[in-house]
């Protein structure tokens, strides 16, 4: 199993463009959610979603969608970038909330 | 919503000492305990958690506590070794929201 992957692992964008971070799973879990890590800030939830077809607003979502259109892929969208979503971004997927998140290994965005 | 804290933010020890991390949490429904460990420019991967019926949990040199009336748990790691330097983050499941609250994390420094 390749377990949790993400494309791309670094990008630059500039102020204004768009753009789609990748996640995909191969472990058949319902549940995926993407995160975003800035210094001393921890791990902020963005958006999740429980199954195909069903997302919902995390912590921090203003400036993202999301979709779930099958159990696999996850994808996150930038819409207008903006130098605060400058971050590393991890996608995460489990069976639910109460089992173990496995990470993918991370999207580092900068934008200028 | 559920706000976890972790103290101290950072922490240093001897190589040979035992190192504990103290996380609160404010929802008394929460029902699932992650601690998850990130070297630095990795990702997260969990390394121990608990629920909620069971007091403490041991894995080798790692154990992890839980206070349900106090609503705190802590991870214990005993003879700490220069490979336990890392970011630690602790984590509480958020009942009928499907979500895992993060706390901001606690840097452990093993001092060879």
């Amino acid at each position: 199993n390749a377990g949790v992957t993400q494309t791309p692992k670094f990008q630059v964008l500039k102020t204004g463009q768009s753009m789609t971070l990748q996640c995909a799973q191969d472990m058949n879990h319902e549940y995926m959610s993407w995160y975003r890590q800035d210094p001393g800030m921890g791990l902020r939830l963005i958006h999740y979603s429980v199954g195909a077809g069903i997302t919902d607003q995390g912590e921090v979502p203003n400036g993202y969608n999301v979709s779930r259109s099958t159990t696999e892929d996850f994808p996150l969208r930038l819409l207008s970038a903006a130098p605060s979503q400058t971050s590393v971004y991890f996608c995460a997927s489990s069976y639910s909330e109460s089992y173990e998140q496995y990470f993918g290994p991370g999207t580092r965005l900068t934008v200028t | 919503g559920e706000n976890v804290e972790q103290h101290p933010s950072t922490l240093s020890v001897q190589e040979g000492d035992s190192a504990v991390i103290k996380c609160t949490y404010s929802d008394s429904a929460s029902n699932y305990f992650p601690w998850y460990k990130q070297e630095l420019g990795k990702r997260p991967q969990l390394i121990i958690d608990i629920r909620s019926n069971v007091g403490e949990k041991k894995d080798q040199r790692i154990a992890v506590t839980l206070n349900k009336t106090a609503k705190h748990f802590s991870l214990h790691i005993t003879e700490t070794q220069p490979e336990d330097s890392a970011v630690y983050f602790c984590a509480a499941s958020i009942q009928g929201n499907n979500r895992l609250a993060f706390g901001k994390g606690n840097q452990v420094v093993v001092i060879p």
